[in-house]
């Protein structure tokens, strides 16, 4: 099983700024997606991560706003550009070892955006 | 219409009770199919997968029904432990395998 460090665990932010967060992965792995949480709903996918190529986002996601890097098989990050209130939410990375098997999850970044 | 719905709850059963959750899913395409559990404030862990021929482990039993498309994850003797949110997930086929998570149900378990 994959091992997932997820860096911040929680921050508070300004609106306007951006905020950072990265996914380290103990091993390598093939598909990286990057979700949304916010209380008491379902995980939404931002995007799927792509080494070597850009990522490709979901509806409603745009590379702009949700600026993403994958450089190599153990790393990714997510960037939450020009922050609002409304980008307050938990932001999880989740790795897959194989297509449509298990997911393996970091323990999560929860944004607060005053 | 969400890919894959699922009722909320909360479910508030009783230590010892048989609870049973479905799932439901739109994209027939759906190859895979997963039960997460997720506790609060925690990321979601795998609790099992979900085979047309049904899988069991221990207390919990998890089935898929192709034609009707839903799946369902049976908890026998609940626990206090339980008590969590659990979602199910759908990977649809067509060389991406995106995984399409449900909103979750809650479910607590009481004394």
């Amino acid at each position: 099983s994959a091992v997932i460090s997820q860096k911040p665990s929680r921050d508070i932010c300004q609106r306007g700024t951006s905020l950072t967060i990265q996914c380290q992965v103990d091993s390598q792995v093939t598909m990286m997606f990057w979700y949304r949480q916010q209380p008491g709903q379902s995980l939404t996918l931002i995007a799927t991560a792509n080494q070597g190529s850009e990522a490709t986002y979901e509806s409603g996601f745009v590379i702009d706003k949700f600026p993403i890097s994958r450089p190599n098989l153990t790393f990714s990050t997510l960037t939450v550009s020009n922050l609002s209130p409304e980008d307050s939410s938990i932001y999880l990375c989740s790795v897959g070892e194989s297509a449509g098997g298990e997911l393996f999850f970091g323990e999560g970044s929860r944004l607060t955006v005053l | 219409r969400k890919e894959v719905e699922q009722d909320p709850g909360p479910f508030n059963v009783p230590e010892g009770a048989t609870v049973a959750f479905n799932c439901t899913y739109s994209n027939s395409a759906s190859q895979s199919f997963f039960w997460y559990r997720q506790d609060c404030r925690k990321e979601p862990k795998l609790l099992m997968s979900v085979y047309s021929s049904g899988n069991e482990d221990g207390r919990f039993t998890a089935q898929l029904n192709r034609a009707s498309q839903y799946i369902s994850l049976l908890i026998r003797d609940s626990k206090l432990s339980d008590s969590a949110t659990y979602l199910c997930v759908g990977h649809a086929s067509g060389g991406s395998y995106i995984p399409t998570f449900g909103r979750g149900t809650s479910l607590i378990v009481h004394p």
